[in-house]
């Protein structure tokens, strides 16, 4: 079945990079496009960027400065790497395969 | 961007009772392809949100079918016929016609 999970580290200092890991099973990465979308605590839905099938990737214009998706496909593993992180870039951080499955998110605590 | 503004933001239901939730997007979602892509999602406390309607209409997979999508342009509903405990949580809107994505504000749904 399609299973989606997120990994990465839990707290990350300001002003540095965050790297998050989707490691996808079920479906393959060349026919679907996987999204990141985050939740700072107790606020909405913010979609962030994405990969598509063919490689090619869409990003938030507000988070385009800083953001890049990428991915491994002989791993089944989707990237995400945003630097310069802020205290308001706390959040929960989940990954989707086009909206119709989610991962379990990970949650990222930006701070000193 | 494309603003989504639902109503109400809370709304107070019984069991058994039928309720409407509003989505009004700032720019008409109908896509140059003809497909209208207008999602709706529900999001339970501490659980990844979990997609309920597509392409303004369509039940997602697995999804009971008192939930029900309508709409066009710029004005979208959900509908619930007849509430359950389980629906309990926060419904949010979604468009994904223009870049960037964006998701309406949410409307939590609680018990009266």
């Amino acid at each position: 079945q399609v299973q989606l999970k997120e990994s990465g580290p839990g707290l990350v200092q300001p002003s540095q990079t965050l790297s998050l890991t989707c490691t996808v099973s079920g479906f393959s990465l060349t026919s679907n496009s996987v999204h990141w979308v985050r939740q700072p605590p107790g606020k909405g839905l913010e979609w962030m960027g994405g990969i598509w099938g063919d490689g090619s990737t869409d990003y938030n214009s507000a988070l385009k400065s800083r953001l890049s998706i990428s991915r491994d496909t002989s791993k089944s593993q989707v990237f995400l790497k945003m630097n310069s992180l802020q205290t308001d870039d706390t959040a929960i951080y989940f990954c989707t395969r086009e909206l119709a499955y989610w991962g379990q998110g990970v949650m990222v605590t930006v701070s000193s | 961007d494309v603003v989504l503004t639902q109503t109400p933001s809370i709304l107070s239901a019984t069991i058994g009772q039928s309720v409407s939730i509003s989505c009004r997007s700032s720019q008409s979602l109908l896509d140059s392809d003809g497909n209208t892509y207008l999602y709706w999602f529900l999001q339970r406390p501490g659980q990844s949100p979990q997609r309920l309607i597509y392409l303004v209409s369509n039940l997602g997979s697995g999804v009971p079918n008192r939930f029900s999508g309508s709409g066009s342009g710029t004005d979208f509903t959900l509908k619930i016929s007849g509430v359950e405990a389980e629906d309990l949580g926060v419904y949010y809107c979604m468009q994904a016609t223009h870049a960037p994505w964006t998701f309406g504000g949410g409307t939590k749904l609680e018990l009266k």
